[in-house]
């Protein structure tokens, strides 16, 4: 069955850095979102991606995320300038649908800020 | 805005007993329902889903969940627990338009006692 891949499974950051976290959807869906779970708090939105634009973002994502689909097989959340607070599991998820057709969920990146 | 509340952050059954994790959703129009699984370090796999088809809903690994909706409610249920089944298990909701975004439960954490 298809699969999310998200790499790298562990990134150890210092503070102030700017971090990449890669996806690769499944190949033809069409819909990409990016969540973050803070340890111990609940799975949370962060950014939904439909052709090549963002189609939704919650109060999280400020100017310091960005995200980017720089070819045709990946998805990329970019954090700026990390500040501790962003240490979290940020999940990649994909679907072909955006409507009753469930999203497609990668096994997370582990985001550590120091 | 729509919120999930999953009661019951830790859940122990005794292997061979009923499953029984409970999630409401808070949406004067019924919305599209999802719940999770997630093992220890990895991503969130789908279980079922709802989409205004059956009300009864079936899943993987024997896994059922009814929406009923003078309740607002869509409680995942296995009749016979599993010690496989230790997991921890988050409910969501998307929809029902306008948006597609997940919005998770806070999650159950199932034990099952041997």
């Amino acid at each position: 069955e298809p699969e999310v891949t998200q790499t790298p499974s562990h990134q150890v950051t210092q503070m102030g850095q700017e971090v990449i976290l890669r996806c690769v959807p499944i190949s033809n869906h069409l819909y990409f979102y990016w969540y973050r779970q803070i340890l111990g708090q609940k799975v949370e939105f962060l950014v939904s991606f439909y052709n090549n634009e963002i189609s939704e973002k919650s109060e999280i994502f400020d100017d310091q995320f960005s995200v980017e689909r720089p070819d045709g097989s990946n998805f990329t959340l970019k954090i700026r300038s990390t500040k501790l607070e962003d240490s979290a599991m940020y999940f990649c998820a994909s679907s072909d649908d955006n409507s009753n057709q469930p999203q497609h969920f990668g096994d997370g990146t582990r985001l550590s800020i120091l | 805005a729509q919120s999930v509340t999953q009661l019951g952050s830790h859940v122990s059954v005794s292997e061979g007993a009923l499953v029984l994790l409970r999630c409401n959703y808070s949406s004067s129009v019924p919305p599209y329902l999802f719940w999770y699984v997630q093992y220890p370090n990895q991503g969130l796999q789908l279980l079922l889903k709802y989409t205004s088809a059956a009300t009864l809903v079936k899943g993987i690994n024997g896994f059922e969940a009814e929406f009923k909706k003078s309740e607002t409610s869509f409680h995942l249920t296995k009749p016979s627990a599993h010690m496989s089944d230790a997991a921890e298990y988050f409910c969501a909701v998307s929809g029902p338009s306008g948006t597609y975004k997940y919005i998770f439960g806070t999650g159950t954490r199932l034990k099952v006692l041997a």
